[in-house]
């Protein structure tokens, strides 16, 4: 019931593509769910963030569409560019108390030039 | 305003030896969460400090403690160190409530 699930492991993705990777949860006790981008040698960066009661965000180039029914939530990113190759993390937050974060495996895109 | 800083960058330590790690919170922060990510994976929650108290824990054995100090920072020592525990520690702070945190760099450890 902790668990995020997130896929797929890798993405290649051509230039001005589009880049998904989804993630989904057993947990209804989350109630924030963010992404994070993260290069080699630092720290996760937060990249954009929805909470449950919100179908879709958007923020420049990245969105994330949330459907609370199938317990999934994906990011979206247009127009993909080298520059966003980096390995990225979908979390879920177990709010009150501890503020707990779960987060996914891991998803390494790979933008083509 | 100075965002999430960890010491040292790197270090390496023998099996059975122990560790301290350190962390400064982003200024405002009040809670500190420390997360071990193993390569090629996501971080994993070890504990999180409010108000100088461990608040929530995660799998992780006794031998991983910490201290939270009246300016925020916090310090994870890890004891008796195994092989296992080779692996990017993670530091994040935010505010009590709030819904975003924000990592610091990591420090990398290596247990040989």
């Amino acid at each position: 019931q902790q668990q995020v699930k997130q896929s797929p492991q890798s993405l290649i993705v051509q230039k001005g593509g589009i880049s998904i990777i989804n993630c989904a949860y057993e947990n209804t006790a989350f109630d924030y769910f963010p992404w994070y981008q993260q290069f080699p040698g630092k720290g996760p960066a937060l990249l954009i963030a929805i909470r449950p009661d919100v179908s879709e965000k958007k923020e420049g180039r990245f969105t994330i569409s949330f459907n609370k029914s199938a317990k999934q939530f994906s990011l979206h990113i247009m127009d993909s560019q080298p520059g966003d190759s980096a390995t990225y993390f979908c979390a879920a937050r177990r709010g009150a108390g501890t503020y707990k974060y779960i987060f996914g495996t891991g998803t390494r895109l790979k933008v083509l030039a | 305003e100075t965002g999430v800083t960890q010491s040292p960058t790197h270090l390496i330590k023998t099996r059975g030896q122990q560790v301290t790690l350190r962390c400064s919170s982003q200024s405002g922060h009040n809670t500190v969460s420390w997360y071990q990510q193993a390569l090629g994976q996501g971080p994993q929650f070890i504990f999180q400090y409010y108000r100088e108290e461990e608040n929530g824990r995660g799998n992780f054995p006794p031998r991983f403690s910490g201290l939270q100090f009246p300016n925020y920072s916090s310090e994870l020592n890890v004891n008796a160190l195994e092989l296992d525990d080779s692996a990017l520690y993670l530091c994040a702070s935010s505010f009590r409530g709030a819904e975003e945190q924000y990592f610091g760099p990591g420090t990398r450890l290596t247990v040989t």
